[in-house]
């Protein structure tokens, strides 16, 4: 599968906007580019997902280099209930099953 | 809808105890699967199955059985608790295809003493 980078960890301070990078150079054609986050103490949570285009949800934004070499989650005001550790996952179309490789994510610190 | 639902929340053990976590969802999906995460680290997949019958190994399957017999559970079987295998352990389930998103449990920690 292909891998992710992302920073260890980051900083935001509270109703500013937080952009989270991720890097996938090797990524291929039918990836999907899925991005989940674990509160404390509790089990990951889906966050957004996208292919090509820029994706948007009630929680956050997705923006998609043209070359799908990276992306970048876009929190567009942090509240202090977005500290978490959120990470990048790439799945693809053709692998069957739940087969999630998570890295060790960014841990984003949220300053009141 | 309960979601992810497993059990128990809690666990120590003994080394050489044998125990199975329970991980059952009630939205209908055909994948399912187990992950540990040991701390400070991301989550490793133990097994997934991908439909009643069908399981197969992922990263760290060893000390680790699973069997799905129906669609809504899948649960965890360790033979013989070693201490190495104490961690919080994560089941997820989601309908096929890799635009869908997957639903987690709140997990379970165990500890083999």
């Amino acid at each position: 599968d292909a891998k992710t980078t992302q920073p260890n960890s980051m900083e935001s301070n509270e109703e500013e906007p937080v952009h989270l990078p991720c890097n996938h150079s090797t990524i291929s054609g039918t990836d999907y580019i899925h991005w989940y986050r674990q509160l404390p103490s509790q089990g990951p949570e889906y966050v957004i997902h996208g292919l090509t285009s820029n994706v948007n949800n009630r929680m956050a934004s997705l923006a998609i280099a043209e070359d799908r070499k990276s992306s970048t989650l876009i929190l567009h005001r942090a509240t202090l209930r977005d500290a978490a550790v959120y990470y990048c996952i790439l799945r693809d179309v053709k692998s069957s099953g739940d087969k999630l490789t998570f890295g060790t994510g960014t841990r984003l610190a949220v300053r009141p | 809808n309960a979601g992810v639902t497993q059990t128990p929340k809690f666990q120590v053990l003994k080394t050489g105890q044998s125990m199975t976590l329970q991980c059952a969802q009630d939205m209908n999906h055909e994948y399912m699967s187990w992950y540990r995460q040991d701390p400070g680290m991301g989550l490793r997949l133990i097994h997934y199955s991908v439909g009643a019958g069908i399981t197969d190994q992922g990263e760290v399957p060893n000390g680790y059985n699973v069997s799905r017999s129906t669609t809504e559970d899948f649960p965890l079987r360790l033979l013989s608790a070693a201490p190495s295998q104490t961690s919080v352990y994560f089941c997820a389930s989601s309908h096929p295809g890799a635009n869908t998103e997957a639903f987690f449990g709140q997990g379970t920690r165990l500890t083999v003493v």
